[in-house]
């Protein structure tokens, strides 16, 4: 999920695979991260979310892994489908931060293939 | 609920011209962001309020822009004189603090402001 400015990284794979998306993080004192999903011309949509407090969260079809060692966030998709295809950013907040603010990623374009 | 609301959905205008967006939050929702969306730069937080107050506007560009919440459920994003380089793809968010530590925004579906 890191920039590379103009642009966004981007993950190909076929319909009924398993798609992992990563992202790092840089600031060890986050404790709370979010996966969001951005179809195209809507707004970000809440996956799934984890603290820091665990390194695995499972949800439907989808599973958040947090190295807290590596500051390294995951999003599993299984049996990815087409209607999986969108930019997924992932998000964090800051220990003794404002309450409710959140960094965002620049995102990671997943495209399914039928 | 019909989620978070934001007026516009599309806007263009003409360099100079003063921009309003407007949005509309969850009911219930004590917080309220803005913020900007552009392919150079990704979402960057522009303000956020909570109960109706500005908590941090750090990432508001310059003073041509400004923001207010006068009540709970209305917020505005105001661009006088508006510049061909704020085109961008704005988003309200709102969540439900209330001391919860930690809180899900849920996003609108933006306003894509074009400035010629």
């Amino acid at each position: 999920g890191e920039s590379v400015g103009l642009h966004l990284p981007t993950l190909s794979v076929q319909e009924g695979d398993n798609s992992i998306i990563n992202c790092a993080y840089s600031n060890s004192a986050s404790d709370y991260f979010i996966w969001y999903k951005q179809e195209s011309g809507k707004g970000p949509q809440f996956i799934i979310d984890i603290r820091s407090n665990m390194d695995k969260r499972q949800g439907q079809r989808v599973t958040v892994l947090l190295n807290k060692t590596v500051k390294h966030l995951s999003l599993q998709i299984a049996a990815t489908q087409p209607g999986d295809s969108a930019v997924y950013f992932c998000a964090e907040n800051v220990y003794g931060g404002s309450q409710g603010n959140l960094i965002f990623g620049k995102g990671t374009k997943l495209s399914v293939k039928p | 609920d019909a989620g978070v609301i934001q007026s516009p959905r599309h806007e263009v205008t003409e360099m100079g011209q003063e921009v309003t967006l407007r949005c509309k939050p969850i009911s219930g929702h004590d917080y309220l962001f803005w913020y900007r969306q552009t392919m150079m730069r990704g979402l960057e937080l522009l303000i956020y309020f909570n109960n109706n107050v500005p908590i941090d506007d750090s990432g508001m560009p310059e003073d041509r822009f400004s923001a207010k919440m006068p009540n709970a459920s209305f917020s505005t994003l105001k661009i006088q004189p508006s510049e061909p380089r704020d085109s961008a793809v704005y988003f309200c968010a709102s969540s439900f603090g209330q001391g919860r530590r930690y809180n899900e925004q849920f996003f609108g579906p933006g306003t894509r402001l074009t400035v010629l």
